[in-house]
């Protein structure tokens, strides 16, 4: 099964920081990317797609490096609210059509 | 919109009995993904089906799991003879298609088996 690999953490990072975290996937065929977030004992949660040329949305921004296979999530400014588990995810590589990377923790420091 | 529901939220039933855990995917979404996730691990996938059929059942963990999925909507994951470690939190998905359609979870439910 191909994999997506990520850092788990955790990430301590004071409030008002700037914090990137990478995710790496195996399978080349693999077209769309995601990143979800994952509050603790709740569903994960779409937060936003990757798309080749690298997009943003508000404090959050997402890249893609086909070459080197790997995805990154850039969040500033961050916020208490935004500790949470990170979820990477490529599509391709199972049955389910998307793989999961296990999470990068990130924790928030007032 | 309604997004993904499931029932019951929590579900604790005596070892060798068994369950049924039921999803309701968001109206229109053809694919239905099932996966459980253990205390503090990654998501692990069970199952998914494409409209009613499910062609790749090689997730599910042992025999004593089996899904259906009806009218390509309401789906349900039965477990028979649950064991201790079957206890996790079982979550459902859905999407609009199948890959690489950003799927929509629903709450999950948390089952304790003892």
């Amino acid at each position: 099964r191909k994999e997506v690999e990520q850092d788990p953490g955790p990430f301590n990072v004071p409030e008002g920081a700037t914090v990137a975290f990478n995710c790496t996937y195996s399978n080349s065929a693999s077209q769309s990317f995601f990143w979800y977030r994952q509050d603790c004992r709740k569903e994960p949660k779409l937060l936003m797609s990757v798309y080749s040329s690298g997009n943003e949305d508000g404090r959050f921004t997402a890249q893609l490096n086909r070459a080197s296979q790997y995805i990154s999530l850039l969040i500033r400014d961050s916020k208490l609210s935004d500790s949470a588990t990170y979820l990477c995810v490529a599509s391709g590589g199972g049955a389910d059509g998307l793989t999961f990377g296990k999470g990068t923790h990130l924790i928030i420091q007032p | 919109g309604a997004g993904v529901s499931q029932s019951p939220s929590n579900k604790v039933t005596e070892k060798g009995k068994d369950v049924e855990l039921r999803c309701d995917p968001i109206s229109g979404h053809t694919a239905l993904y099932w996966y459980r996730q253990s205390l503090g691990q990654g998501l692990e996938f069970l199952i998914y089906f494409q409209g009613n059929s499910a062609p790749d059942k090689s997730g599910l963990p042992s025999d004593r799991f089996s899904a259906e999925r009806t009218g390509g909507s309401v789906s349900t994951l039965t477990i028979q003879r649950t064991q201790q470690e079957d206890s996790a939190v079982y979550l459902c998905a859905s999407s609009l298609y199948r890959s690489p359609y950003e799927q929509y979870f629903g709450p999950g439910t948390r089952l304790t088996v003892t």
